[in-house]
C-alpha cells in the first residue's frame, strides 16, 4: 500500500520565521508531488506542485524534492499568522488517484 | 470553488437510511473523486471516476456506491448509513490523472454528514 507520512504537529513558529514542513513517501515510482493548505472547516486548496528533484519557488513558498531519499518538503518564508493551517502532502504515481498524508498543523505565533 | 459544488453542505441522518451526496462540476473535467476526511486519518479515497459510467473503488469503498451518468455529476450513495460513516466528505475534480499533471485536484466545499 502506498503511504505518505507527515508529522502531525502542531508545528509552532514565530511570525517572520521560516516554517519547514516535511513529507516522506513509500512508492519509489511516484512522480508528482503536491502541497495543499487547509484552513479549519474549509476544503484543501492547492498551493504548490513539484515533479523534478531540486527546489521550486513561488513567492514565499519553496517546495523541495529529493526522489532518492523519497522526501518532499515545503518551506514558508516570512511566516504570517494567516499561514496557520493544516498542510497536506499528496503524491501521485502514474494514472492513480492522489494519496494524501494526514497533514501537519502549522501555528504561526504573532 | 472553481466550478465545483457539493450538496447538501450539512446533513443529519438516521442509522440504516440511504443517503446520497451530490458533486456537480462546470469545468468539464474527466476525473472526479470522493474522499472522506476524519481526525487522525486524513483524506481517504472512497471511489473515483475516470469518465461517464467509468468508476473504480478506493481504499475505503465498503458501504458506498457511486454513479456518474453525465460528465458534470458524480453521486455518492451510502446504502445503509452507519455511525462510522459520520465524516466530512469532499469531492474533487482533475483535468488529468497522468503522472505529470500540472493541475492537481480542485476540491469542493465539502459535506458534513452526521449519522445518529
Amino acid at each position: 500500500q502506498k503511504e505518505v507520512e507527515q508529522n502531525s504537529g502542531p508545528l509552532s513558529v514565530p511570525e517572520g520565521a521560516i516554517a519547514s514542513l516535511n513529507c516522506t513517501y513509500s512508492d519509489r515510482g511516484s512522480q508528482s508531488f503536491f502541497w495543499y493548505r487547509q484552513y479549519s472547516g474549509k476544503s484543501p486548496e492547492l498551493i504548490m506542485s513539484i515533479y523534478s528533484n531540486g527546489d521550486k519557488e513561488d513567492g514565499r513558498f519553496t517546495a523541495q524534492l529529493n526522489k532518492a531519499s523519497q522526501y518532499v518538503s515545503l518551506l514558508i518564508r516570512d511566516s504570517q499568522p494567516s499561514d496557520s493551517a493544516t498542510y497536506l502532502c499528496a503524491v501521485n504515481s502514474g494514472n492513480t488517484p492522489l494519496v494524501f498524508g494526514k497533514g501537519t498543523r502549522l501555528s504561526v505565533i504573532a | 470553488d472553481a466550478g465545483i459544488t457539493q450538496s447538501p453542505r450539512h446533513k443529519v441522518t438516521e442509522t440504516g437510511t440511504p443517503v446520497t451526496l451530490r458533486c456537480h462540476q462546470t469545468e468539464n473535467h474527466r476525473y472526479m473523486y470522493w474522499y472522506r476526511q476524519d481526525p487522525g486519518h486524513g483524506l481517504r479515497l472512497i471511489h473515483y471516476s475516470y469518465g461517464v459510467k467509468d468508476t473504480d473503488k478506493g481504499e475505503v469503498s465498503d458501504g458506498y456506491s457511486v454513479s456518474r451518468s453525465k460528465t458534470e455529476d458524480f453521486l455518492l450513495t451510502l446504502e445503509s448509513a452507519t455511525s462510522s460513516q459520520t465524516s466530512v466528505y469532499f469531492c474533487a475534480i482533475s483535468e488529468s490523472a497522468g503522472a505529470h499533471s500540472n493541475y492537481g485536484y480542485t476540491f469542493g466545499s465539502g459535506t458534513r454528514l452526521t449519522v445518529v
